[in-house]
């Protein structure tokens, strides 16, 4: 599975865009790119995937280039509740199982 | 998506007991998984829980110290077996499930925090 690479930390203010970038530079053809948040003492919870160009939901969007060997997580207006840890993570579609977490970056939002 | 429970949310255990967590999803998925996540770290796979048949464990994890049943496609438990301090971490339970493009990824439980004295 391709090893993805993410800054260990971001800050931020409320109300700012966060863009947390990760890099993938042996991504395979099949494979998807998941972002997942997690909270102190909280499982992992699915934000957004994609395959290419660029995904939308109520709560983030993800843009990816041509080459694929990088995608952009983006977080609008950010809250204090948006402090968390994310984590990019490349699977293959009907993934079986074995995700490789990295160490994730860890977003604090401050005042 | 699909809703997950874990039971127990937490636990205080003593050296050499075990305990088993239990994992119920809402709906019925093919795949089910646990994994570990240490104190500060990123989660780990133990093991794949197949239906009807042993469960498939990663490098470094055995059977006999994580036993997994997975009587049904709904549900699955974990055994953590002759626990040590070392052991202390969360336990996640994780199901594949359809994303609403159509494609599929794992959805995770609350977890199950475990401390071994």
């Amino acid at each position: 599975l391709a090893k993805t690479t993410q800054p260990i930390s971001m800050d931020s203010y409320e109300g700012q865009e966060v863009n947390i970038t990760c890099s993938h530079n042996n991504i395979a053809t099949n494979d998807y790119i998941t972002w997942y948040q997690q909270f102190p003492s909280q499982g992992p919870r699915f934000i957004i995937q994609g395959y290419k160009t660029k995904v939308t939901n109520e709560v983030a969007s993800l843009f990816i280039p041509a080459d694929r060997k990088s995608s952009t997580l983006s977080l609008p207006r950010v809250s204090l509740s948006d402090t968390a840890v994310y984590y990019c993570l490349v699977d293959p579609q009907r993934s079986q199982g074995n995700l490789i977490f990295g160490k994730g970056t860890k977003l604090s939002v401050k005042p | 998506s699909a809703v997950i429970s874990q039971k127990p949310s937490r636990d205080i255990c003593q050296r050499g007991t075990s305990l088993t967590i239990q994992c119920q999803v809402d709906s019925q998925v093919t795949m089910m998984f646990w994994y570990r996540q240490q104190p500060g770290q990123s989660l780990t796979l133990i093991a794949t829980a197949n239906q009807g048949s042993e469960a498939t464990y990663e490098s470094g994890f055995v059977i006999d110290k994580f036993p997994i049943s997975r009587p049904n496609l709904t549900f699955s438990t974990l055994t953590v077996s002759n626990m040590s301090p070392e052991d202390s971490s969360i336990y996640l339970c994780s199901v594949l499930a359809r994303v609403a493009r159509g494609t599929d990824t794992q959805y995770f439980g609350p977890g199950t925090r475990l401390t071994v004295l």
